[in-house]
């Protein structure tokens, strides 16, 4: 089945303890990015890839880091989570970057204390 | 900043057609209008794109103006399980930055 997996669903942590939420798709997609979303103000985007090795900062990257080794995943690093980073997580995925519809994870909700 | 312009929120009577506007008054020539979907917290849902021509799925229908400013999502026979934020997004062709911009969307609730 094709789709767009992000792990883990619920994640609680404390300040400073870097964690990573793992991204991945098996569609053999070009584009891949990384959204947050927090209450009243929509989906912000964090960081997007547009093939291997090429990444770009979205609206909101700070506190944020993103590699693209391989095509299929999108790992998204916080290195020092703060409680300003508590927020639901989305990953998306597109077959390129053009004109086609993006596919979107599940949702990693992040808690950081 | 958004390059789409929504209404917060909009109600509907099940069985009715839900209309949802979305203003992209700066749209360039070459940038495809999508709209999503997004039902309590799960991942928001492709809807249906297009550029300058009305378009239909087995979803819903896209009506773009003439002059591209603005366009309406039409869900003909809305249910309960279409009340959603419904997110309208305007996205460039390949060759322009892949910084898309969501937007807070539109809270459609359908009433039974």
């Amino acid at each position: 089945e094709a789709q767009v997996t992000q792990n883990p669903r619920y994640l609680i942590t404390v300040t400073g303890k870097k964690l990573t939420v793992t991204c991945s798709q098996n569609m053999n997609h070009e584009y891949m990015s990384w959204y947050r979303q927090d209450p009243g103000l929509g989906l912000r985007q964090i960081y997007y890839s547009m093939n291997v090795e090429v990444t770009d900062k979205g609206d909101v990257p700070e506190g944020y880091k993103v590699s693209r080794k391989e095509k299929r995943n999108f790992p998204l690093i916080l290195e020092s989570p703060s409680p300003n980073q508590t927020s639901l997580y989305f990953c998306a995925s597109s077959p390129r970057w053009s004109n086609e519809k993006l596919f979107f994870g599940s949702g990693t909700q992040l808690s950081v204390l | 900043d958004a390059k789409t312009t929504q209404p917060t929120s909009m109600d509907c009577a099940e069985g009715r057609a839900a209309n949802l506007p979305c203003n992209h008054s700066t749209i360039s020539g070459n940038e495809y209008v999508y709209w999503y979907r997004q039902i309590h917290s799960q991942g928001p849902q492709y809807i249906i794109h297009g550029l300058k021509n009305n378009e239909t799925n087995e979803m819903a229908s896209l009506i773009i103006t003439e002059d591209r400013k603005s366009s309406t999502l039409i869900l003909p026979h809305a249910t309960l399980r279409d009340t959603a934020v419904y997110y309208c997004i305007v996205r460039p062709p390949q060759g322009g930055s892949e910084k898309l911009v969501f937007g807070k969307g539109t809270k459609l609730t359908v009433n039974p």
